[in-house]
């Protein structure tokens, strides 16, 4: 059974970093591509950042670029998100989303996400 | 940025009511289209890719279809289950972009 589970979420002053992490079981994660999508409360989905099965093609968001920073660790089943100068309005929960074989690829599985909170 | 245009933003029908919503995108995207169930307070579930094809999982009563800038989803008999927002999301470049929702209440 396909599982990815966030974690890494919390509450943050303005300007503060955090790192996300999500954990994925049940498939070999070196053959997708995986992307972060957010939503914030009450709103809809918004796309974040995608990587490639391998790593070597990154895309993110203009709201985010410069300051988050996608990476994966194929050999612990793992995909990051890194968050600096964050920003009241990143308030959301981030999800983790599992693509297909290639980058731009249908999201087919997705995790249940972890709340970040950027509040002074 | 292709922008996904959702129709209608909220709905209500009754149980075994046919449901189609719309999804139109600012530019052709082929068929590089996903539908998406999200329950309150739950994550976002797959229903369809590629505009027409079932995600693993999903039950047979949802099908798409369209291509190139108009899409539709339809439930072909609404269940109890059935309640929630949808989302359509085109994949045929970055930035991914998503419509804004269809929320499906029953009556």
């Amino acid at each position: 059974e396909v599982q990815l589970v966030e974690s890494g979420g919390g509450l943050v002053k303005p300007g503060g970093s955090l790192r996300l992490s999500c954990a994925a079981t049940g498939f070999t994660l070196s053959s997708y591509s995986l992307n972060w999508v957010r939503q914030a409360p009450g709103k809809g989905l918004e796309w974040v950042s995608s990587i490639s099965p391998t790593g070597s093609s990154i895309y993110y968001a203009d709201s985010v670029k410069g300051r988050f920073t996608t990476s994966r660790d194929n050999a612990k089943n793992s995909l990051f998100l890194e968050t600096n100068s964050l920003r009241v309005e990143d308030t959301a929960i981030y999800y983790c989303a599992r693509g297909s074989y290639d980058i731009l690829t249908a999201i087919a599985y997705w995790g249940q996400g972890t709340l970040v909170t950027v509040s002074s | 940025d292709i922008q996904m245009t959702q129709s209608p933003s909220s709905l209500s029908a009754s149980v075994g009511d046919r449901v189609t919503i719309t999804c139109r995108a600012s530019q052709g995207i082929n068929s590089y289209l996903a539908w998406f169930q999200q329950k309150p307070g739950k994550a976002p579930k797959s229903l369809i890719y590629a505009a027409s094809r079932l995600q693993s999982g999903a039950p047979s009563r949802f099908s798409g279809s369209g291509s190139g800038t108009d899409f539709s989803l339809t439930i072909s008999s609404l269940q109890p289950e059935d309640f929630g927002t949808y989302y359509c999301q085109q994949y045929d470049r970055y930035p991914l972009t998503f419509g804004g929702g269809t929320k499906v209440e029953i009556k």
